[in-house]
């Protein structure tokens, strides 16, 4: 599977946007990409995933760029609760998936 | 939504004895499973992918014998880390999908402590 780069580290202030950029220059034309997040001490928890199309569901939205080679994940209106890991995987069909070292996204007050 | 359950969700046990952790797919069929083990403050790291009804394949570097899995049906999985020592001390999550080209499901994670 193609290989993500995500920021280190990132913050956003309660009640904004929370945007998460992704490279994933690699990805190959059938590579879904997807997004989890972990808040500490638990297992991850799916998000959204797409192809080429952008997504948007009750919890976010994954803006896909037209080649394909990034992508980025808005939370509309951060609360505290979504201080997080944030984790970018690309994946074909059933095959495995393989987390980075994600973005550690922390919403302050 | 599907859910994956993991049992116990946390557990200490001496070094030496074994430990099994349980993974089920609670309203789903999954012929895959996966096995994954997080240590403090770094990513998840994919052990094994755990297969019903034949052997399970191990990434490199993770002892077979050491993390036996078992996938005897099509709602779960089960790990045991044999002869624990205080070094397999970690957090061991499961994942299964429910489907082709679907989401993957984690359950809650296990954390395992050995003494």
């Amino acid at each position: 599977d193609a290989k993500t780069t995500q920021p280190t580290s990132m913050d956003c202030a309660e009640g904004r946007a929370a945007n998460l950029p992704c490279n994933h220059s690699t990805i190959s034309g059938n590579e879904y990409v997807y997004w989890y997040r972990q808040i500490h001490s638990q297992g991850p928890q799916y998000i959204i995933h797409g192809l080429k199309n952008n997504e948007t569901n009750e919890m976010a939205s994954l803006i896909i760029t037209e080649d394909r080679k990034s992508s980025t994940l808005i939370l509309p209106h951060a609360t505290l609760r979504d201080t997080a890991v944030y984790y970018c995987i690309v994946r074909v069909g059933n095959n495995d998936m393989r987390f980075g070292a994600g973005t550690r996204l922390t919403v302050k007050p | 939504g599907a859910v994956v359950s993991q049992h116990p969700s946390w557990v200490i046990c001496k070094s030496g004895t074994s430990v099994k952790i349980e993974c089920r797919s609670l309203d789903f069929q999954a012929t895959t499973m996966f096995w994954y083990r997080q240590f403090p403050k770094q990513s998840l790291m994919l052990m094994a992918t755990s297969n019903e009804g034949s052997k399970a394949t191990y990434e490199q570097g993770v002892e077979k014998d050491k993390f036996l899995i078992n996938h005897a049906s099509l709602t779960l999985s089960t790990l045991t880390v044999t002869s624990a020592h205080p070094e397999d001390s970690s957090f061991y999550i499961c994942s299964a999908f429910r489907g082709p080209g679907t989401e993957a499901f984690f359950g809650q994670g296990t954390r395992l402590t050995v003494v």
